[in-house]
């Protein structure tokens, strides 16, 4: 079945580089997607890969995309504190998003 | 434009009450969710609808949990009775069939608590 994983806690400092690691299982995905989740609040869309791609780069995010591997990792240059949030990934399975557990970015001065 | 509008936002119950929550979304989109968000997790599936018709509802409790999309526009769904698990978000969510990546925007949810 489809299961996307994320580690569930990564803490970094502010100007360091965060990274945020997911693995999902459908291959057949066609895009692959990054939320992002501030505390009572909606998902909002950050970013997006096409599976044909290996690499997207969004002014301070990049994606990577590793499809053998069917990983798929978030960038995030020059963190800043209100980039603290939980981030989900996400795969286009048949007609719905299936979405990970989380991972909670805190970003400490 | 405005976005996905989500009501309540807060909703506390008893146990074996019911509740409904309400969804406008975005104007124009055809395609609404509704996703179930526990505490800490993410969000789950309930229910899908392309305009007024509900193509996936494999994971809607159905004997307590109940949706409609009267007009292919707004959406409610309603649990009778609630039960404790029940306490979590309810996500509503809307989508275009004119974008080509197939992203989802959101409301802010409907956080129940059921006591």
């Amino acid at each position: 079945g489809e299961d996307v994983e994320q580690s569930l806690f990564l803490s970094v400092r502010e100007g360091d580089s965060s990274v945020i690691n997911c693995t999902y299982t459908d291959s057949s995905s066609t895009y692959l997607y990054w939320y992002k989740q501030e505390p009572g609040a909606g998902l909002q869309l950050l970013t997006y890969i096409f599976s044909n791609m290996d690499m997207k780069q969004d002014q301070r995010l990049t994606v990577l995309l590793n499809k053998k591997d069917k990983h798929l990792s978030l960038r995030i240059a020059d963190t800043q504190t209100g980039d603290s949030a939980i981030y989900f990934c996400a795969e286009k399975g048949f007609q719905k998003l299936v979405f990970g557990t989380g991972t909670r970015l805190l970003v400490s001065p | 434009e405005a976005g996905v509008v989500q009501s309540p936002r807060y909703k506390i119950i008893e146990k074996k009450q019911p509740v409904a929550f309400w969804c406008n979304p975005i104007s124009g989109h055809n395609t609404l969710y509704w996703y179930l968000q526990n505490l800490g997790q993410g969000p789950e599936l309930l229910i899908r609808y392309e305009n007024e018709e509900a193509v996936d509802d494999s994971q809607l409790p159905k004997d307590r949990f109940s949706a409609e999309r009267l007009k292919g526009v707004d959406s409610t769904l309603k649990i009778q009775p609630a039960e404790l698990g029940d306490s979590a978000v309810y996500l509503c969510a809307s989508s275009s069939p004119k974008g080509n990546t197939g992203e989802l925007f959101f409301g802010e949810g409907s956080r129940l608590t059921v006591l």
